[in-house]
């Protein structure tokens, strides 16, 4: 069955260090990868987007990277800050144009 | 300011009652997506429509109903047959094909049985 597994526990770092996220994927051919930003009782807010064909993307402090080989994207935040405390979500894309979700990391950054 | 407006915030449901659950855009988005999400785990799909008046169901459409009659609104009926619809309701939206963008995603609606 198709699965997506994000880092089960909550990620604890301190402010100015890089927060690292892992989104493993299971009989999935993703054509696209996206990422969200959840805050507690909203909606998600979509943060980025990488295609299958490249290996890394980044818009301001985050970078994203996404191995068709080992199905494996990881989302990174650098210099982080405690306004960067939230959910992360990560969510394929396939031929279907449906998103499916993982289901979520949390980031807790200490000042 | 375009964008996706969920009501009502919070619900409450009593055995056995069927509730609607409203979602409007002014994005001129063809695609409307209903998710579920329940704490620990990933949202997931109950409903979607690529254009009006057509809809197909996702992962989890038992005991749910929606219709598109107009491109703003996907409405979302929770029926009696849904055994467990505490969670919480989130509506999102994109262009048609639309492959570059992520999705918009309302506030969401927190749905209690009470």
């Amino acid at each position: 069955s198709q699965k997506i597994e994000q880092n089960s526990e909550a990620l604890n770092i301190q402010e100015g260090k890089t927060a690292t996220l892992t989104c493993n994927y299971t009989n999935y051919s993703p054509a696209y990868l996206q990422w969200y930003r959840q805050d507690p009782g909203r909606g998600p807010v979509f943060l980025l987007l990488i295609r299958e064909n490249e290996k890394e993307k980044r818009k301001e402090r985050l970078k994203v990277t996404f191995d068709t080989t080992l199905k494996q994207s990881l989302f990174h935040i650098t210099a982080s800050q405690p306004a960067d405390s939230a959910t992360y979500l990560c969510a394929l894309d396939g031929n279907d144009y449906k998103l499916s979700f993982g289901a979520g990391t949390t980031v807790t950054v200490r000042a | 300011d375009g964008g996706i407006t969920q009501s009502p915030k919070y619900l409450f449901r009593k055995e056995g009652q069927n509730v609607t659950l409203s979602c409007e855009q002014n994005l001129n988005h063809d695609a409307m997506y209903w998710y579920r999400q329940d704490p620990g785990q990933g949202l997931r799909l109950i409903y979607y429509s690529q254009i009006v008046n057509d809809f197909q169901k996702g992962d989890i459409a038992e005991g749910y109903s929606v219709s598109r009659e107009k491109k703003e609104s996907f409405p979302l009926t929770v029926t009696s047959a849904q055994k467990n619809p505490t969670a919480f309701y989130l509506c999102a939206s994109r262009p048609r094909r639309d492959r570059v963008n992520g999705y918009t995603f309302g506030s969401g609606t927190r749905l209690t049985v009470v």
